[in-house]
């Protein structure tokens, strides 16, 4: 079936030590997304790709940068996690938008749950 | 911000009993879409109603969208245990595809 895949699932790392998430989809989607959400809030949009071009959210944290070497994979570096970073991170994928920039489905991983020591 | 509100916060019914989520918004939209979320897990698409329908129906899951009120609702009828999850409405601002997220309505179906 085609899926969006992250690994890990869980994810620990020590306060300030960089670390990397990794997304895969085999929907062939041209847009994909990565997402914060912590305990009981909604999704908050950390950047998206739209092909190759990079889409930062103007109040995402320097902290964070995405790289997508292929249409498949995107990966989400966190470059000095601190405390507060600890949250669930998803990646999601959609079709590019039709001709009136209409929003299309997303397709959501499952996650990575990042703690940090 | 246009971020989307859910009402309830949560919401616990019994097995078979309808349950009803509303979701305010402040802006314009194109699309509003519902999504639900298992504990632990990503999210999931459930059913996207855009600016110019007033009603949508999926399965067990009925959308209505108010434009003039700028609300929407999502009834799911006969509810299950497996419903249990939470439920998240999402809009697209009216000017570009990216989507914003309400805080959510937790579900919980007691068998």
């Amino acid at each position: 079936d085609a899926m969006v895949i992250q690994n890990p699932r869980y994810q620990v790392t020590q306060f300030g030590k960089p670390v990397t998430l990794s997304c895969s989809q085999t929907l062939n989607h041209n847009v994909m997304y990565w997402y914060q959400q912590k305990s009981s809030q909604a999704p908050k949009l950390l950047f998206h790709y739209y092909d190759k071009d990079f889409n930062n959210e103007a109040d995402t944290p320097d902290n964070f940068q995405s790289r997508r070497p292929n249409t498949s994979f995107c990966f989400l570096d966190i470059r000095s996690p601190g405390l507060g970073d600890a949250a669930m991170y998803l990646c999601a994928t959609s079709r590019d938008f039709n001709a009136g920039l209409q929003s299309r489905p997303q397709h959501f991983g499952d996650g990575t749950r990042l703690s940090i020591l | 911000s246009q971020q989307g509100e859910e009402d309830p916060q949560a919401l616990s019914i019994q097995e078979g009993e309808n349950a009803t989520m509303n979701c305010s918004y402040k802006t314009s939209i194109n699309n509003l879409q519902w999504y639900r979320q298992n504990s632990g897990r990503g999210l999931v698409h459930l059913i996207l109603i855009r600016s110019n329908e007033r009603e949508k129906h999926s399965g067990r899951l009925r959308v209505t969208l108010d434009t003039s009120k700028k609300s929407s609702s999502l009834l799911i009828t006969a509810s299950r245990a497996a419903d249990t999850a939470s439920y998240f409405c999402a809009t697209d601002g009216g000017s570009n595809y990216k989507l914003t997220f309400g805080k959510g309505t937790l579900l919980t179906v007691n068998p």
